[in-house]
């Protein structure tokens, strides 16, 4: 069965420090992907990163990074020097195949960590 | 506006009323998709859609319908609502570029459904 934990719940920091969020997944697909969403207190979900089985290079996008580990199934999430506006849930999803044409996934959704940067 | 947007933003209804909800994107996007979310168990799969009249159900699709006539829109329906339909409904939707190709999914601003 495919599954995506991600352990933290409530994480708490201080703004300008650096903050991982962890992400472990179990699947059995040689080929799958992973997703990283972030829900800010407004509601909405937003796409950050999308990362394919293949590409264990690690992803930096200003003072985020990915770090994609096949041999430990994890994919973990750093934000750097972290700010006020980085308070949200976020969560990490991993692809699934859906029953029709196996072209497209569902996406299996972690619980979310919510994310609290205080000034 | 392009992007995908969902009707209503809020809604209240009784139990056993019928309720839909809409859901539009300008994309042109193949598939289509339907989330509830819940505290403690994240988002789950009620439905889902790969390309106009074609529909399939996910992980929690019970007392939902759902239909697609056109490839933008993707309505929710709650035939007979229930109190355990409380949630916040998402509508994503996502392209389809080839086999195994997986692609984001980009979501709506939610439903908020509260049933009393």
């Amino acid at each position: 069965a495919q599954k995506v934990t991600q352990a933290q719940t409530e994480i708490s920091v201080v703004e300008k420090e650096d903050v991982t969020l962890d992400c472990v997944y179990e699947t059995r697909d040689t080929t799958y992907y992973l997703f990283w969403y972030k829900q800010p207190p407004s509601g909405e979900l937003v796409f950050l990163i999308r990362r394919n089985s293949f590409d264990e290079q690690n992803e930096i996008s200003g003072r985020y990074s990915w770090n994609f580990q096949k041999s430990t199934s994890s994919f973990n999430f750093t934000i750097t020097a972290s700010q006020v506006v980085d308070s949200a849930v976020y969560f990490c999803a991993l692809s699934a195949v859906l029953n029709y044409g196996g072209s497209q996934g569902n996406l299996i959704f972690g619980k979310g960590t919510k994310l609290s940067v205080k000034p | 506006d392009a992007g995908i947007t969902q009707s209503p933003r809020y809604k209240i209804t009784e139990t056993g009323r019928q309720v839909t909800l809409m859901c539009h994107q300008t994309w042109s996007h193949s598939y289509m998709f339907w989330y509830r979310q819940d505290l403690g168990h994240g988002l789950r799969l009620i439905y889902y859609s790969a390309a106009a009249d074609i529909t399939d159900k996910g992980e929690v699709p019970d007392g939902y319908v759902v239909s697609r006539s056109k490839t933008e829109n993707f309505p929710l329906t709650l035939e007979s609502a229930t109190r355990s339909q409380t949630s916040v409904y998402f509508c994503a939707s996502s392209e389809n570029r080839g086999t195994g190709l997986f692609y984001e999914q980009y979501f709506g601003p939610g439903t908020r459904l509260t049933v009393t």
